[in-house]
């Protein structure tokens, strides 16, 4: 298996613009998790989800920042409008069962720099 | 809501000592506490976990124990090589009915001296 995937790697965006990041979990993994990682704020979980459903998005900063999974092997985090203290690393992980009590495989994260 | 706190925020030792990082957590329901490993530059992976019946676990040099009545957890490497130096994250998660959380510690950095 090739691991989580994330696109893109990199992103540089202007404030204003609309930015989708994707992820692609492990197959058969159940359990789907959109963290941001900063300095300052360390790495907070946003939102994860159980086939497919939002379970818990309480961690989601605000109303700019929604995410889907519209089927079992894609989910995408969007925000609109971005903000340069939107910059960060985004990372997706998965795991197999038990939402946050089973091991999660991360993806290699998505680092996005707003101007 | 949960709370974890990780301590020391940075870590040096020499090379061939030994490394103790340490965790409090806030939410008595909490039963998993996984350690990650980021590298710079990397994604955090996985190195050891402990569940909440169990005291103490091993993987050869990583060893994990776990105080439920103070809420507390520490992570020990021994015999630190090179490849030790990264930043270490303690997580606590509760599994609430549908639910569960999980929540990060600050994050340690560990460097290890020639």
């Amino acid at each position: 298996d090739a691991g989580v995937i994330q696109s893109p790697r990199h992103e540089v965006t202007e404030m204003g613009q609309e930015v989708t990041l994707r992820c692609k979990p492990i197959s058969g993994h159940d359990y789907l998790f959109w963290y941001r990682q900063t300095m300052m704020r360390g790495l907070e979980l946003l939102i994860y989800f159980n086939n497919n459903v939002p379970i818990d998005d309480s961690g989601m900063p605000e109303d700019r920042f929604s995410a889907k999974m519209p089927n079992a092997s894609f989910s995408t985090l969007k925000i609109q409008p971005s903000e340069p203290r939107d910059s960060a690393v985004y990372f997706c992980a998965s795991s197999f069962t038990g939402g946050g009590t089973d091991t999660q495989y991360f993806g290699p994260g998505t680092r996005l720099t707003v101007l | 809501g949960e709370n974890v706190e990780q301590h020391p925020s940075t870590l040096s030792v020499q090379e061939g000592d030994s490394a103790v990082i340490k965790c409090t957590y806030s939410d008595s329901a909490s039963n998993y506490f996984p350690w990650y490993k980021q590298e710079l530059g990397k994604r955090p992976q996985l190195i050891i976990d402990i569940r909440s019946n169990v005291g103490e676990k091993k993987d050869q040099r990583i060893a994990v124990t776990l105080n439920k009545t103070a809420k507390h957890f520490s992570l020990h490497i021994t015999e630190t090589q090179p490849e030790d130096s990264a930043v270490y994250f303690c997580a606590a998660s509760a599994l609430y009915s549908s639910a569960s959380k999980i929540i990060f510690g600050s994050g340690t950095r560990l460097s290890i001296r020639p």
